[in-house]
């Protein structure tokens, strides 16, 4: 069994503030996780994954996630918002053995001038 | 090809009516999937195809709805007597390797936006 939590489902930060999206998983086995990201009007894309390679992952546009096993956590941050990053932000979490991907609600990221 | 493809892109049915979705998945992507995206929701698993493997199914929310996969590429979302309740977006991804499918991420289509009036 899996399933992922995102705290907030919507954040408001400045543009260059810092970008903190928080997400939580639970899973039975090993995960991947996974950030996607949605731009208003078009479909979801993969930002990011966590595949046991390394626990800091880097990711496009500047994103990276840190996966903390002991917080059961995969926290998606940028140091630098720009206005282009407003966005809705899903985190995912899959079984080792299984394809089929569990989403979070969603995170809607808006960035104020 | 290039992308995810998905057609209709968007779909307006009376309620009671059946509809037929399509996708066509990234060249060589073994894994099929369909999920719903709702209103101001997140995405619901509907159903995965793997190669030549039975289909996991367990998202399927009634027996209205179906899906087939044809030759391991296209496959067809069917929802049979549709319902207000459907109205939502239905995505499809694919992805790569059959020895690591769970860990490469989606690519996912732009979805087709039904609307049951």
């Amino acid at each position: 069994a899996q399933s992922v939590t995102q705290l907030g489902s919507h954040v408001s930060v400045s543009e260059g503030a810092l970008v903190l999206l928080r997400c939580n998983y639970s899973s039975s086995v090993p995960p991947y996780l996974f950030w996607y990201v949605q731009y208003p009007n078009q479909g979801l894309q993969l930002l990011l994954k966590y595949t046991s390679a390394a626990t800091l992952v880097k990711g496009i546009n500047g994103f990276e996630a840190e996966f903390k096993k002991s917080e059961t956590s995969f926290h998606l941050t940028k140091p630098s918002a720009h206005m282009s990053d407003a966005a809705e932000y899903f985190c995912a979490v899959s079984g080792s053995n299984a394809g089929k991907s569990t989403f979070g609600d969603g995170t809607t990221l808006t960035v104020k001038p | 090809g290039a992308g995810v493809s998905q057609s209709p892109s968007n779909k307006v049915t009376e309620k009671g009516k059946d509809v037929e979705l399509r996708c066509d998945p990234i060249s060589g992507h073994t894994a099929l999937y369909w999920y719903r995206q709702s209103l101001g929701q997140g995405l619901e698993f509907l159903i995965y195809f793997q190669g030549n493997s039975a289909p996991d199914k367990s998202g399927l929310p009634s027996d209205r709805f179906s899906a087939e996969r044809t030759g391991g590429s296209v496959s067809t979302l069917t929802i049979q007597r549709t319902q207000q309740e459907d109205s939502a977006v239905y995505l499809c991804a694919s992805s790569s390797d059959r020895a690591s499918v769970g860990g490469l991420g989606y690519t996912f289509g732009s979805g087709t936006r039904l609307t049951v009036v």
